[in-house]
């Protein structure tokens, strides 16, 4: 059982490149969501999503997009990278509801954008 | 308003001492959860306790124990005789109800030391 999956998991691109950080969950998970994490900042929810062909923004969305055409994978697109999008980014998901759901996380894609 | 506080940027306690970090949050929910997770150096989220917000009892994991104040609206996680594996950053979260999104909120975090 793999959980969360992210890659890649280092990745140095330049100003104005695109990228798609990958994340795919084996748990049937409804639920799945990117944050990014920034010293001080804690962890701000980029995107997520409750199922298969719906998405919704979170806190800091610009310049990020993505898709769930699948319950197993959701994919963060960088359309033009900033040096403001410098970060580690965090996939994770979970089943829906309320109880114990407990947010299960990926290892984490450390970006750096020049 | 930030849904979640975490007020202790750094935290020191002596190891086999016990430590609390404090979380307050902000919801109009009736039903919501709340959650601690703990960042060790390498970098992974590691989930260590949930409280419910109708459950009655402190929620208590090993070592790991919330202090669950509704009214107050805080949820303190107490860490008992710390080890100096417990060095980490320390998240608090809170899961709001389905009508409102079921989202996830996390806090700014505390990073707690523990000196032998």
């Amino acid at each position: 059982n793999a959980g969360v999956t992210q890659t890649p998991k280092f990745q140095v691109l330049k100003t104005g490149q695109s990228m798609t950080l990958q994340c795919a969950q084996d748990m049937n998970h409804e639920y799945m969501s990117w944050y990014r994490q920034d010293p001080g900042m804690g962890l701000r929810l980029i995107h997520y999503s409750v199922g298969a062909g719906i998405t919704d923004q979170g806190e800091v969305p610009n310049g990020y997009n993505v898709s769930r055409s699948t319950t197993e994978d959701f994919p963060l697109r960088l359309l033009s990278a900033a040096p403001s999008q410098t970060s580690v980014y965090f996939c994770a998901s979970s089943d829906r509801g309320s109880g114990a759901n407990v947010l299960t996380f990926g290892a984490g894609s450390r970006l750096t954008v020049l | 308003a930030q849904k979640i506080t975490q007020t202790q940027p750094g935290m020191f306690v002596q190891e086999k001492e016990a430590v609390t970090l404090d979380c307050t949050y902000d919801t109009s929910d009736q039903s919501y959860g709340l959650f601690w997770y703990k960042q060790p150096s390498s970098g992974e989220m590691i989930f260590l306790i949930y409280q419910g917000s109708y459950d009655e009892q402190n929620a208590t994991e090993g070592r790991y124990s919330l202090n669950f104040q509704k009214a107050r609206k805080s949820a303190n996680l107490v860490i008992s005789a710390s080890q100096l594996g417990d060095s980490a950053m320390y998240f608090c979260a809170m899961r709001e109800g389905l009508l409102t999104g079921n989202q996830f909120y996390f806090g700014t975090g505390t990073s707690l030391t523990v000196i032998p």
